[in-house]
Protein backbone atom coordinates (compact mmCIF):
# COMPACT_ATOMS: atom_id res chain seq x y z
CA UNK A 1 0.00 0.00 0.00
CA UNK A 2 1.40 3.51 -1.04
CA UNK A 3 1.91 6.05 1.98
CA UNK A 4 1.22 9.54 2.41
CA UNK A 5 2.53 11.38 -0.63
CA UNK A 6 3.13 15.39 -0.35
CA UNK A 7 3.98 17.46 -3.20
CA UNK A 8 6.27 19.58 -3.98
CA UNK A 9 9.00 18.42 -1.27
CA UNK A 10 10.67 21.67 -1.43
CA UNK A 11 9.42 25.35 -2.00
CA UNK A 12 10.88 28.90 -2.14
CA UNK A 13 9.07 32.02 -2.00
CA UNK A 14 9.21 35.04 -0.95
CA UNK A 15 7.13 37.48 1.48
CA UNK A 16 3.54 38.46 0.47
CA UNK A 17 3.48 35.41 -1.89
CA UNK A 18 0.73 32.53 -1.27
CA UNK A 19 1.62 29.08 -1.27
CA UNK A 20 -0.76 25.70 -1.64
CA UNK A 21 0.65 22.33 -0.63
CA UNK A 22 -0.72 19.14 -1.54
CA UNK A 23 -1.35 15.88 0.39
CA UNK A 24 -2.55 12.19 -0.83
CA UNK A 25 -3.27 9.65 1.87
CA UNK A 26 -3.00 6.72 2.10
CA UNK A 27 -5.63 4.61 0.43
CA UNK A 28 -8.74 4.13 2.71
CA UNK A 29 -7.83 7.02 5.07
CA UNK A 30 -10.56 9.41 5.33
CA UNK A 31 -8.86 11.95 7.56
CA UNK A 32 -5.95 14.31 6.98
CA UNK A 33 -4.23 16.33 9.37
CA UNK A 34 -1.45 19.17 8.14
CA UNK A 35 1.52 19.90 10.77
CA UNK A 36 4.07 22.63 11.11
CA UNK A 37 7.26 21.76 12.56
CA UNK A 38 10.38 24.49 13.23
CA UNK A 39 12.97 23.66 15.51
CA UNK A 40 12.42 25.31 18.03
CA UNK A 41 8.08 24.80 18.73
CA UNK A 42 8.04 21.04 17.33
CA UNK A 43 5.16 19.87 15.92
CA UNK A 44 2.24 22.20 15.66
CA UNK A 45 -1.39 21.13 14.37
CA UNK A 46 -3.07 23.15 12.02
CA UNK A 47 -5.88 21.21 11.44
CA UNK A 48 -7.79 18.24 10.30
CA UNK A 49 -10.29 17.20 7.78
CA UNK A 50 -12.44 14.32 7.45
CA UNK A 51 -14.82 13.93 4.57
CA UNK A 52 -14.07 17.41 3.25
CA UNK A 53 -15.10 19.42 6.08
CA UNK A 54 -12.53 20.64 8.99
CA UNK A 55 -12.83 18.94 12.07
CA UNK A 56 -10.28 20.42 14.28
CA UNK A 57 -8.41 23.02 14.13
CA UNK A 58 -5.25 24.14 16.01
CA UNK A 59 -4.30 27.93 16.75
CA UNK A 60 -2.66 29.48 14.01
CA UNK A 61 -3.89 32.51 11.98
CA UNK A 62 -6.21 32.57 9.48
CA UNK A 63 -3.44 33.27 6.67
CA UNK A 64 -3.47 29.08 7.10
CA UNK A 65 -6.72 28.07 5.22
CA UNK A 66 -6.83 23.96 4.27
CA UNK A 67 -9.71 22.04 2.36
CA UNK A 68 -10.01 18.15 1.75
CA UNK A 69 -11.32 16.61 -1.67
CA UNK A 70 -14.28 14.07 -2.00
CA UNK A 71 -10.93 11.45 -3.09
CA UNK A 72 -9.81 12.63 0.51
CA UNK A 73 -6.83 14.29 -1.12
CA UNK A 74 -5.84 17.41 0.46
CA UNK A 75 -4.11 20.63 0.48
CA UNK A 76 -3.26 23.93 2.80
CA UNK A 77 -3.10 27.25 1.28
CA UNK A 78 -0.76 30.00 3.10
CA UNK A 79 -1.49 33.48 1.89
CA UNK A 80 0.73 36.52 2.07
CA UNK A 81 3.37 34.77 3.95
CA UNK A 82 5.76 35.71 6.15
CA UNK A 83 9.52 34.92 6.90
CA UNK A 84 8.31 32.99 10.24
CA UNK A 85 6.35 30.61 7.95
CA UNK A 86 9.64 28.65 6.87
CA UNK A 87 9.47 25.32 8.24
CA UNK A 88 8.64 21.77 7.45
CA UNK A 89 4.69 20.83 6.73
CA UNK A 90 3.97 17.70 7.77
CA UNK A 91 0.52 15.51 6.29
CA UNK A 92 -0.97 13.00 7.77
CA UNK A 93 -3.32 10.24 7.16
CA UNK A 94 -5.78 8.17 9.27
CA UNK A 95 -8.25 5.81 9.04
CA UNK A 96 -10.94 7.79 10.96
CA UNK A 97 -12.15 4.89 13.06
CA UNK A 98 -14.87 6.17 15.26
CA UNK A 99 -12.87 5.19 18.12
CA UNK A 100 -10.09 7.69 19.31
CA UNK A 101 -7.74 4.45 19.36
CA UNK A 102 -6.03 5.41 16.01
CA UNK A 103 -2.61 5.99 14.54
CA UNK A 104 -1.42 8.43 11.85
CA UNK A 105 0.32 8.09 8.98
CA UNK A 106 3.07 10.89 7.71
CA UNK A 107 4.16 12.03 4.74
CA UNK A 108 7.67 13.06 4.12
CA UNK A 109 6.71 17.08 4.08
CA UNK A 110 7.20 19.74 2.19
CA UNK A 111 9.96 21.93 2.88
CA UNK A 112 9.24 26.25 2.86
CA UNK A 113 11.75 28.80 2.59
CA UNK A 114 10.29 31.95 2.84
CA UNK A 115 12.85 35.01 1.67
CA UNK B 1 -0.20 24.88 21.80
CA UNK B 2 -0.66 22.64 24.78
CA UNK B 3 3.02 19.93 24.43
CA UNK B 4 3.83 17.15 26.27
CA UNK B 5 7.38 17.18 28.49
CA UNK B 6 9.73 14.59 27.23
CA UNK B 7 13.10 14.21 28.36
CA UNK B 8 15.77 13.96 27.63
CA UNK B 9 16.16 16.91 24.88
CA UNK B 10 18.99 15.11 23.20
CA UNK B 11 21.59 12.16 23.97
CA UNK B 12 24.74 11.25 22.36
CA UNK B 13 25.71 7.65 23.71
CA UNK B 14 28.07 4.78 22.36
CA UNK B 15 26.77 2.08 19.93
CA UNK B 16 25.79 -0.55 22.00
CA UNK B 17 24.10 1.39 24.64
CA UNK B 18 20.99 1.25 25.76
CA UNK B 19 18.74 4.61 25.63
CA UNK B 20 15.53 5.26 27.75
CA UNK B 21 13.62 8.53 26.96
CA UNK B 22 10.10 9.56 28.44
CA UNK B 23 7.13 11.84 28.42
CA UNK B 24 4.77 13.52 30.97
CA UNK B 25 1.82 15.07 31.10
CA UNK B 26 -0.61 16.34 33.32
CA UNK B 27 -3.77 14.88 31.51
CA UNK B 28 -4.55 11.83 30.83
CA UNK B 29 -4.43 9.97 27.82
CA UNK B 30 -6.11 7.20 26.16
CA UNK B 31 -3.81 6.71 23.34
CA UNK B 32 0.56 7.56 23.35
CA UNK B 33 2.71 7.04 20.25
CA UNK B 34 5.96 6.98 19.52
CA UNK B 35 8.00 8.23 16.18
CA UNK B 36 11.00 8.41 14.74
CA UNK B 37 12.00 11.08 12.44
CA UNK B 38 15.14 11.04 10.19
CA UNK B 39 16.07 14.18 8.36
CA UNK B 40 14.08 15.76 6.11
CA UNK B 41 11.87 12.75 6.12
CA UNK B 42 7.83 12.81 8.42
CA UNK B 43 7.82 11.07 11.22
CA UNK B 44 7.36 7.37 11.26
CA UNK B 45 5.27 5.18 14.13
CA UNK B 46 7.15 2.84 15.85
CA UNK B 47 4.94 2.17 18.57
CA UNK B 48 1.37 2.81 19.92
CA UNK B 49 -0.28 1.92 23.39
CA UNK B 50 -3.76 1.63 24.18
CA UNK B 51 -3.78 0.71 27.51
CA UNK B 52 -2.62 1.84 31.04
CA UNK B 53 0.05 -0.37 31.87
CA UNK B 54 0.52 -2.02 28.28
CA UNK B 55 4.00 -2.56 27.77
CA UNK B 56 4.52 -3.26 23.84
CA UNK B 57 8.53 -4.03 22.25
CA UNK B 58 9.20 -3.66 18.32
CA UNK B 59 12.34 -5.21 18.00
CA UNK B 60 15.00 -3.35 20.33
CA UNK B 61 12.26 -0.77 20.85
CA UNK B 62 9.89 -1.28 24.58
CA UNK B 63 7.56 1.39 25.03
CA UNK B 64 4.70 1.77 28.34
CA UNK B 65 1.42 3.45 28.55
CA UNK B 66 1.94 5.11 32.58
CA UNK B 67 -0.46 3.22 34.68
CA UNK B 68 -1.24 6.42 36.19
CA UNK B 69 -2.19 7.44 31.95
CA UNK B 70 0.08 10.54 32.22
CA UNK B 71 3.22 9.55 30.95
CA UNK B 72 5.00 6.99 28.78
CA UNK B 73 8.62 5.26 28.09
CA UNK B 74 10.60 4.59 24.91
CA UNK B 75 13.79 2.06 25.81
CA UNK B 76 16.04 1.28 22.66
CA UNK B 77 18.48 -1.64 23.70
CA UNK B 78 21.59 -2.06 22.09
CA UNK B 79 21.47 0.85 20.06
CA UNK B 80 23.25 1.00 16.80
CA UNK B 81 24.16 4.05 13.88
CA UNK B 82 20.57 3.97 12.00
CA UNK B 83 18.97 4.64 15.65
CA UNK B 84 20.16 8.33 15.08
CA UNK B 85 17.15 10.82 14.80
CA UNK B 86 14.26 12.53 16.96
CA UNK B 87 12.03 10.67 18.52
CA UNK B 88 8.53 11.90 19.18
CA UNK B 89 5.83 11.07 22.14
CA UNK B 90 2.12 11.81 21.21
CA UNK B 91 -0.81 11.54 23.65
CA UNK B 92 -4.18 11.49 22.26
CA UNK B 93 -6.24 12.91 25.09
CA UNK B 94 -9.29 11.48 26.50
CA UNK B 95 -12.71 13.18 25.95
CA UNK B 96 -14.05 14.33 22.38
CA UNK B 97 -11.15 16.55 20.96
CA UNK B 98 -9.30 13.90 18.38
CA UNK B 99 -6.00 16.10 18.84
CA UNK B 100 -2.66 14.42 18.82
CA UNK B 101 -0.20 16.70 21.16
CA UNK B 102 3.17 16.17 20.94
CA UNK B 103 6.44 16.27 22.93
CA UNK B 104 9.20 18.49 21.19
CA UNK B 105 11.60 15.35 20.82
CA UNK B 106 14.70 13.52 22.20
CA UNK B 107 17.73 14.05 19.49
CA UNK B 108 19.49 10.79 19.31
CA UNK B 109 22.91 10.70 18.56
CA UNK B 110 25.31 7.22 18.36
CA UNK B 111 28.96 7.00 18.27
CA UNK B 112 29.63 3.95 16.19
Amino acid sequence: KAGVTQTPRYLIKTRGQQVTLSCSPISGHRSVSWYQQTPGQGLQFLFEYFSETQRNKGNFPGRFSGRQFSNSRSEMNVSTLELGDSALYLCASSLAARTLQETQYFGPGTRLLVL
Amino acid sequence: GQQLNQSPQSMFIQEGEDVSMNCTSSSIFNTWLWYKQDPGEGPVLLIALYKAGELTSNGRLTAQFGITRKDSFLNISASIPSDVGIYFCAGLNAGNNRKLIWGLGTSLAVNP
